[in-house]
């Protein structure tokens, strides 16, 4: 089945840095979404992008819907230790049982 | 609102039980979907439903069987567990509107091992 390319896998960082995050598909979406992770839990919702070119914050955390509706990406900014956890972008069409197509993750650590 | 609940936490299997994983919403959304969990992936469709007594098959349907006789429960039953089933295994249920399914909340998953 298809999945996301999401990159990178993993990320080592130290507190206060920025960190970039993507995810690229060779399908179009209409919706893309990204997801923390803490272990041992489900997924939970951080952004919902609804639109091409749309640019979303939520807190520290920046998102935008690329123009060409095939990729994402995700900012987190001045990271602290709370920030640790898995991230997944997800792609969504309507019209495909609203089926959420994910990403690999990328697992951030963040060095107090 | 307890939101999306999924029972049990972890199981152990051997190879060729039988057994269901609960889910159950409280937020009365008619979409609800069962997604697994493999290491170093993202999460994958199994089944989904769009209300009760209707369900669809996901990605990775095969080995896998599910009903909606009410809005809020989703049970996913395996009939005959093998070890290619170990995952974790994730409820998710979202609102129907317009523009299709809405914003999907996740359960906390269940592990499963099947040995």
């Amino acid at each position: 089945g298809q999945q996301l390319n999401q990159s990178p896998q993993s990320m080592f960082i130290q507190e206060g840095e920025d960190v970039s995050m993507n995810c690229t598909s060779s399908s179009i979406f209409n919706t893309w979404l990204w997801y923390k992770q803490d272990p041992g839990e489900g997924p939970v919702l951080l952004i919902a992008l609804y639109k091409a070119g749309e640019l979303t914050s939520n807190g520290r955390l920046t998102a935008q819907f690329g123009i060409t509706r095939k990729d994402s990406f995700l900012n987190i900014s001045a990271s602290i230790p709370s920030d640790v956890g898995i991230y997944f972008c997800a792609g969504q069409n309507n019209n495909a049982g609203n089926m959420l197509t994910f990403g690999g993750g990328t697992r951030l650590m963040v060095k107090p | 609102n307890a939101g999306v609940t999924q029972t049990p936490k972890f199981q152990v299997l051997k190879t060729g039980q039988s057994m269901t994983l609960q889910c159950a919403q409280d937020m009365n959304h008619e979409y609800m979907s069962w997604y697994r969990q493999d290491p170093g992936m993202g999460l994958r469709l199994i089944h989904y439903s769009v209300g009760a007594g209707i369900t669809d098959q996901g990605e990775v349907p095969n080995g896998y069987n599910v009903s909606r006789s009410t809005t809020e429960d989703f049970p996913l039953r395996l009939l005959s567990a093998a070890p290619s089933q170990t995952s974790v295994y994730f409820c998710a249920s979202s609102y129907v509107g317009l523009a299709g399914a809405d914003t999907q909340y996740f359960g906390p998953g269940t592990r499963l091992t099947v040995l």
